[in-house]
């Protein structure tokens, strides 16, 4: 059974302040993805992996950052928090072999205040 | 442009009366289609893929490539049947997922 998980599930930070937001992921997989999801506008992915150290934009890059040092961890950083930035953020992994399922975490919900 | 499309951000029906979560696609290729499902307070996961061509849950999906569409079906809903739907879409030989904006289904009792 394949387990992501999110390392906080609600976080409440002030405008300005550096913010982390770490998933890990037990199956091995080659691929992790960062997604925010805001209701109307679906899942928009904000950055991937498909490898250790390597990453690549998505649709929704700016004001964020990603870090991929081990395998089975895929960290979101928000250099510089703004209130726009308030959402749900949710990781997923998948094989980079196969079929293209995404498996997820719980979410964590951001605040920035 | 690849684009998936799902018109209805909100769909109720009565309990016992049959569902339809509409999904279009945009595409050229051969797409590998999925609908994913979010239950309050539960993580996203998979309901269903088209190429397994499988009933879950009750429901099925039909991918008509004339029509560019994958709409979700059941013949008769239950309560624990509302959520959040999406439809996504995997292009050929990507592991990117291009979703809907989603559609959430309330059952009325």
């Amino acid at each position: 059974d394949v387990k992501v998980t999110q390392s906080s599930r609600y976080l409440v930070k002030r405008t300005g302040e550096k913010v982390f937001l770490e998933c890990v992921q037990d199956m091995d997989h080659e691929n992790m993805f960062w997604y925010r999801q805001d209701p109307g506008l679906g899942l928009r992915l904000i950055y991937f992996s498909y490898d250790v150290k390597m990453k690549e934009k998505g649709d929704i890059p700016e004001g964020y950052s990603v870090s991929r040092e081990k395998k089975e961890r895929f960290s979101l950083i928000l250099e510089s928090a703004s209130t726009n930035q308030t959402s749900m953020y949710l990781c997923a992994s998948s094989s980079g072999t196969g079929v293209h399922e995404q498996y997820f975490g719980p979410g964590t919900r951001l605040t920035v205040t | 442009a690849q684009r998936v499309t799902q018109p209805e951000k909100l769909l109720s029906v009565f309990k016992g009366a049959p569902v339809e979560l509409k999904c279009n696609y945009s595409y050229s290729g051969s797409p590998e289609l999925f609908w994913y499902v979010q239950y309050s307070r539960q993580r996203l996961q998979l309901l269903l893929r088209h190429i397994s061509r499988e009933s879950i849950k009750g429901f099925t999906a039909d991918l008509n490539k004339g029509e560019t569409s994958f709409h979700l079906k059941k013949p008769f809903a239950q309560e624990e049947d509302s959520a959040m739907y999406y439809c996504a879409l995997s292009p050929d030989s990507n592991y990117q997922l291009i979703w809907g904006a989603g559609t959430k289904l309330i059952i009325k009792p």
